[in-house]
């Protein structure tokens, strides 16, 4: 069965410093690798996807992130936040067929200070 | 991008009736959705995969005859939570995979409320 930790469940910070939130999963095969983030009050959107090729995935809104295989890590980072980036934050996984359901961790849950 | 809508978006039953829920997807056709389900700042958890034409499949836990579900056509999903109780109070959200299928799309979700 697969499993996705996602380290830190809250996370506060001032415009303009740099972000990771960190994201490993449990799971022997081959892996899909997503973020989601949620605004408030919005429905669940894409920031971006691994599935396969450079491990460095570059996302929507400034977003990267880095598939590390020896670590089982996707680890989500941005250079500098904004406050408008407030938001819960989701890593999920699926196996690598691609069409299965997700396996989401817990959610860090990111505030933003002017 | 892709559209996915669920109706209704919020829903307040009494315990015992039954509530269906509606999920859409808007500008493309979907051979599979899921369900998920969503607690009070918690994560989703996999509830079923839905597979138009044919019985949904439902993860480890999940109650196949409280939670029942229908595929009725390649852009439609519904799932009725029968004979609510409050225990069945949460979030549910659905999500299609627009081809090729490895990128799912959510609804906005839909808050059940049962008193």
């Amino acid at each position: 069965a697969q499993s996705v930790s996602q380290h830190n469940h809250h996370v506060i910070l001032s415009e303009a410093a740099s972000l990771e939130l960190g994201c490993n999963y449990s799971y022997g095969g081959t892996v899909n690798l997503f973020w989601y983030v949620q605004y408030p009050g919005q429905h669940l959107q894409l920031l971006l996807k691994y599935f396969s090729g450079d491990p460095l995935v570059k996302g929507i809104k400034g977003f990267e992130a880095e598939f590390i295989k020896s670590k089982f890590s996707f680890n989500l980072r941005k250079p500098s936040v904004q406050w408008s980036d407030t938001a819960e934050y989701f890593c999920a996984v699926n196996s690598g067929g691609g069409a299965d359901g997700l396996t989401f961790g817990k959610g860090t849950h990111l505030i933003i200070q002017p | 991008g892709a559209v996915v809508s669920q109706h209704p978006s919020w829903v307040i039953c009494k315990s015992g009736t039954s509530v269906k829920i509606e999920c859409r997807s808007l500008d493309f056709q979907a051979t599979t959705m899921f369900w998920y389900r969503q607690f009070p700042k918690q994560s989703l958890m996999l509830m079923a995969t839905s597979n138009e034409g044919s019985k949904a499949t439902y993860e480890q836990g999940v109650e196949k005859d409280k939670f029942l579900i229908n595929h009725a056509s390649l852009t439609l999903s519904t799932l009725t939570v029968t004979s609510a109780h409050p225990e069945d109070s949460s979030f549910y959200i659905c999500s299609a995979n627009p081809p090729p299928a490895y990128e799912q799309y959510f609804g906005p979700g839909t808050r059940l409320t049962v008193t």
